[in-house]
């Protein structure tokens, strides 16, 4: 399977444990995008890497998150000290291209409940 | 400011049934992108189609078209015959520049219900 790849796809923690996600993007795309998606609402941005640069983050990233990119290639999304207010769908998106965007490819996400 | 407005929160059609999906945007930028995007129970999101703000030619694909008018903003989508297959939450998404790259704005997505 060539796609974009999310691990885990459900995580239920207790409110206050820390969470990490990981992301493996199709693997010539420079560009990588996590996104969040509530229950009836469209994806929210949450940051962006080209490559190993964090060019982005969202005002909706608050400092209990944080995203890498080491090496350009797959990416991680903490959270710590989680709240009820995280649960959500965390999708990640990879693309390749300079200026013009081409088709965002997504993964399924990883579904978190926080208890 | 940049927005996707889909006022279809939920449609119900009995298979075989056309049904078209409303997506309104508002945007500064003379260069943009629109995107609809199919979310099945699943959950990944499955590109359907891209188009930039200087094409306004509609397109056909199989049972799905696409009415861009840049003149109402507005970029529907029409699914001829439905299928019970066709039942999922789609996206209309529009990409503009920022920041040196091109950012994505989602609408929050219409549901499909094709009952057989």
């Amino acid at each position: 399977d060539t796609g974009v790849s999310q691990d885990p796809r459900h995580k239920i923690t207790k409110r206050g444990q820390n969470v990490t996600f990981r992301c493996d993007p199709i693997s010539e795309h420079n560009r990588l995008y996590w996104y969040r998606q509530t229950l009836g609402q469209g994806p929210e941005f949450l940051t962006y890497f080209q490559n190993e640069a964090q060019l982005e983050k969202s005002r909706l990233l608050s400092d209990r998150f944080s995203a890498e990119r080491p090496k350009g290639s797959f990416s991680t999304l903490e959270i710590q000290r989680t709240e009820q207010g995280d649960s959500a769908m965390y999708l990640c998106a990879s693309s390749y291209g300079a200026h013009v965007i081409g088709e965002l490819f997504f993964g399924e996400g990883s579904r978190l409940t926080v208890l | 400011a940049q927005k996707v407005t889909q006022a279809q929160t939920e449609i119900s059609v009995v298979e075989k049934e056309d049904v078209t999906l409303d997506c309104v945007y508002e945007t500064r930028d003379t260069t943009y992108y629109l995107f609809w995007y199919k979310q099945p129970p699943s959950g990944e999101l499955v590109f359907l189609i891209r188009r930039n703000s200087f094409d306004e030619q509609n397109e056909i694909s199989g049972r799905y078209s696409w009415n861009f008018q840049k003149s109402t903003s507005s970029f529907n989508f029409t699914i001829t015959a439905s299928q019970v297959v066709d039942s999922a939450v789609y996206f209309c998404a529009l990409s503009y520049p920022s920041g040196g790259y091109q950012k994505v704005t989602f609408g929050i997505g219409t549901k499909l219900q094709v009952i057989p």
